[in-house]
C-alpha cells in the first residue's frame, strides 16, 4: 500500500526557507485522481493545512500563507517538496504530508470528487531558531 | 478554528460519547465531514470520510453524522484505546482550502 515520509531539516534559522520532502512509496504520484497535501502541527495546538497539489500541478495555498508557500512534485523521484520562505519560531511544527483519497459522484452530467486525507506519513518536527 | 468542536468529551468504558464539529456555509454546508483520529505522538488517521464512511479497518463503533452545517461522530463502546485527539476537517470553498476543527481529546474515565 501507499507510504509516506516526510524529511528535511530538524533545525532551520529565522528568515531562512523551510524545505521538507515527501518520499511516496507503493505507488506513484503521477497517476491517479489525488492531490498531495502538507498539514503542520504546532505543539500542543491542533492541525493546520498548508497547502495541496494536483497529480497534473495545479496547487492550492492556505491564505494566511500562501505568500511564502511553495509546493511541487519531482516525478522522477516520487517526492512532493514544501518550500516555507522568511521562516519565524511561529513556523515550528511537525510537518505531516498527506494524500487525499477521493470519492466520486455524478453532478449533473460531469464526474465530481469529494476528497479526504486518507494516507499519512509520520511527520517531520522543524525548529525555526538560530 | 473555522470548524468548532468541544475541547474535551468522556466517558467510561461502553459508554457511547459524540463530538460535534460546527461551520458555516462555505465548508460543511456545501461539503462533506471528514474525522481524524490522533493518539498521542503519532501522525493523524483517518477515521471517517464523506460524513459516515467508515475506511476498512476502522471498527463499527465509530459512526458519523452530517446535517446542514454541523457533523458529529460518535463512538460507542468505549475503550481504552479510544483515548486520543479527534479533528474533524471540510473543505472551504470561500477559502478554498482545508479548515479544520481545533481538535476534541476523548478522556476514558
Amino acid at each position: 500500500q501507499v507510504q509516506l515520509q516526510e524529511s528535511g531539516p530538524g533545525l532551520v534559522k529565522p528568515s531562512r526557507t523551510l524545505s521538507l520532502t515527501c518520499t511516496v512509496s507503493g505507488g506513484s504520484i503521477s497517476s491517479g485522481a489525488y492531490y498531495w497535501s502538507w498539514v503542520r502541527q504546532a505543539a500542543g495546538k491542533g492541525l493546520e493545512w498548508i497547502g495541496r497539489i494536483y497529480t497534473r500541478g495545479n496547487t492550492y495555498y492556505n491564505p494566511s500563507l500562501k505568500s511564502r508557500v511553495n509546493i511541487s512534485l519531482d516525478t522522477s523521484k516520487n517526492q512532493i517538496s514544501l518550500n516555507l520562505d522568511s521562516v519565524t519560531a511561529a513556523d515550528t511544527a511537525v510537518y505531516y504530508c498527506a494524500r487525499e483519497g477521493h470519492y466520486s459522484f455524478w453532478s449533473g452530467f460531469y464526474l465530481d470528487f469529494y476528497y479526504y486525507m486518507d494516507v499519512w506519513g509520520k511527520g517531520t518536527t522543524v525548529t525555526v531558531s538560530s | 478554528s473555522v470548524l468548532t468542536q468541544p475541547p474535551s468529551a468522556s466517558g467510561t468504558p461502553g459508554q457511547t460519547v459524540s463530538i460535534s464539529c460546527s461551520g458555516s456555509n462555505s465548508n460543511l454546508g456545501s461539503n462533506p465531514a471528514s474525522w481524524y483520529q490522533q493518539l498521542t505522538q503519532t501522525a493523524p488517521k483517518l477515521l471517517i470520510y464523506t460524513n459516515d464512511q467508515r475506511p476498512s479497518g476502522v471498527p463499527d463503533r465509530f459512526s458519523g453524522s452530517k446535517s446542514g452545517t454541523s457533523a458529529s461522530l460518535a463512538i460507542s463502546g468505549l475503550q481504552s484505546e479510544d483515548e486520543a485527539e479527534y479533528y474533524c476537517a471540510a473543505w472551504d470553498d470561500s477559502l478554498n482550502g482545508w479548515v479544520f476543527g481545533g481538535g476534541t481529546k476523548v478522556t476514558v474515565l
